[in-house]
């Protein structure tokens, strides 16, 4: 079964902290895996993706296919950061536009 | 950027009527649209894929007679929840890939609906 888990509901730091939020995945082919962001009274939008291997924000991803894993990492969290964060999977649909297989979201809370 | 709007934004009707909420690309075609559904404090799921010119196809679980969707043109697409009832209130939302950049969808910003 496709699926995305995000474990953590809450994560809380102070400004300045690194950040790590989990995300895990189960999907029987070639994942392709995406990290939303949705700031308060916003909608929400694409932060990054594996395939571009960016940083944006200052937020990088690494997709680790042996950990089945694609956590979100930024070494200074800064308090714009604050926002929900949901992990998501592409399936393919048709071969070509992909649906979205979401995890359950982590709010990312930081603190001044 | 590629903007996708929803209306209304919120919406209160009595039990037993319908609803139409409608989701738009403002400066792209989309001839695949997205709608979910979001309950408070809880992920989105995705409830059907709209298709121009076609039928929906729809999630596991979704019941097609009580979200029709109808995607008539390459900038529409939209979603009636018929005979509503309290269970039925949540947030809706659409998204839309964006034409060459399937990998990645452009969002509404969501409808409110209260089923009273």
């Amino acid at each position: 079964a496709q699926r995305v888990t995000q474990p953590e509901k809450l994560l809380s730091v102070f400004k300045g902290a690194p950040v790590e939020l989990k995300c895990n995945y189960s999907y029987s082919g070639s994942p392709e895996l995406f990290w939303y962001v949705q700031y308060s009274r916003q909608r929400l939008q694409l932060l990054l993706r594996h395939i571009s291997r960016e940083s944006i924000k200052g937020f990088t991803a690494d997709l680790n296919k042996g950990e089945t894993s694609f956590h979100l990492k930024k070494p200074f969290a800064q308090e714009e950061d604050s926002a929900m964060y949901y992990c998501a999977l592409s399936r393919n649909y048709g071969g070509a536009t992909n649906k979205l297989i979401f995890g359950t979201g982590t709010l990312l809370a930081v603190q001044p | 950027g590629a903007v996708v709007s929803q209306h209304p934004s919120w919406v209160i009707c009595k039990s037993g009527t319908s609803v139409k909420i409608e989701c738009r690309s403002l400066d792209f075609q989309a001839t695949t649209m997205f709608w979910y559904r979001q309950f408070p404090k809880q992920s989105l799921m995705l409830m059907a894929t709209s298709n121009e010119g076609s039928k929906a196809t729809y999630e596991q679980g979704v019941e097609k007679d009580k979200f029709l969707i109808n995607h008539a043109s390459l900038t529409l697409s939209t979603l009636t929840v018929t005979s509503a009832h309290p269970e039925d209130s949540s947030f809706y939302i659409c998204s839309a890939p964006r034409e060459g950049r399937d990998y990645e969808q452009y969002f509404g910003p969501g409808t409110r609906l209260t089923v009273t």
